[in-house]
C-alpha cells in the first residue's frame, strides 16, 4: 500500500502548529502510525491507530484523520520538535511508510 | 527497562551473507511480533519481515528470496540473515518490537527500536 505525506518539509517557528498529512492510495482502516526520527537516532513512536497517544508522548501531538487521508499536528512546537516524522500503515502486508517529512527550524 | 540491542559486522563483501542478531534485555520474547527495518542513507524506512514467537514469519516480497529470520526464546535473541548482500543493501538495520492490533492481533504498531546497526556492502 503505496503511502504520501506532505508537504515533503517545512520550516516552523518555535511555538508554532505544525500540520502533516499522509495519505494512503487504498483503504488502511485507521491501522495508521506516526513516528519521529532525529538524525542519528532509531525512530520513536507517537501515534498509532491513527489518533492513539503512545504512552510518555506530549500531549501536543495529536493525531486525526480517517481513509484516505490523516494528519498529525503538534500543537506548539518546541525545540526538540524538529526532526523528520514519517506515518506508517500497518493494515496490508508489508507495512509501509511515508517518504517523511522534515521539520525544521524558520 | 526493555531494550534492544543490534549486534553483527558493520561491513560485509559483495555476494556474502548478513548475519544480525537483535538481544532483548528486560522482558521475554513473548505474544509480540519481532520485527526488522532498514534503512539506506538518507531515505525512508523499509519493513524487511517479521518472527512472532509462536514461530509465524512475513517476509517484504521485495526481500523474501534473501531473507531468514530465527528466533531464540531461551537467550531473548531473534536474528535476520540476508544472502546475496549488494551495494544496495547498504543501510542502518533495525530491529523492533511491534504490538499486536487490538482487533484482530495482527501486526500492528512498533513501540521499541533498537539503536541501529549500521551495515557497508563493500569489497
Amino acid at each position: 500500500i503505496q503511502m504520501t505525506q506532505s508537504p515533503s518539509s517545512l520550516s516552523a517557528s518555535v511555538g508554532d502548529r505544525v500540520t502533516i498529512t499522509c495519505r494512503s492510495f487504498q483503504g488502511i482502516s485507521d491501522f495508521l502510525s506516526w513516528y519521529q526520527q532525529k538524525p542519528g537516532q532509531a525512530p520513536k513512536l507517537l501515534i498509532y491507530e491513527a489518533s492513539r497517544l503512545q504512552s510518555g508522548v506530549p500531549r501536543r501531538f495529536r493525531g486525526s484523520g480517517s481513509d484516505p487521508d490523516y494528519t498529525l499536528t503538534i500543537d506548539g512546537v518546541q525545540p526538540e520538535d524538529f526532526a523528520t516524522y514519517y506515518c506508517q500503515q500497518n493494515y496490508g502486508t508489508p507495512p509501509t511508510f511515508g517518504p517523511g517529512t522534515t521539520v525544521d527550524i524558520k | 527497562q526493555v531494550q534492544l540491542q543490534e549486534s553483527g559486522p558493520g561491513l560485509v563483501k559483495p555476494s556474502e551473507t548478513l548475519s544480525l542478531t537483535c538481544k532483548l534485555s528486560g522482558d521475554s520474547i513473548s505474544h509480540f511480533y519481532w520485527t526488522w527495518f532498514r534503512q539506506p542513507p538518507g531515505k525512508g524506512l523499509e519493513y524487511i519481515g517479521y518472527i512472532h514467537n509462536d514461530g509465524r514469519t512475513n517476509y517484504n516480497p521485495s526481500l523474501q528470496s534473501r531473507v531468514t529470520l530465527s528466533v531464540d526464546t531461551s537467550t531473548h535473541e531473534f536474528s535476520l540473515k540476508v544472502s546475496s548482500m549488494t551495494a544496495a543493501d547498504t543501510a542502518v538495520y533495525y530491529c523492533a518490537r511491534a504490538q499486536p492490533r487490538s482487533y484482530d492481533f495482527y501486526l500492528g504498531h512498533v513501540d521499541l527500536w533498537g539503536q541501529g546497526r549500521q551495515v557497508t556492502v563493500s569489497p
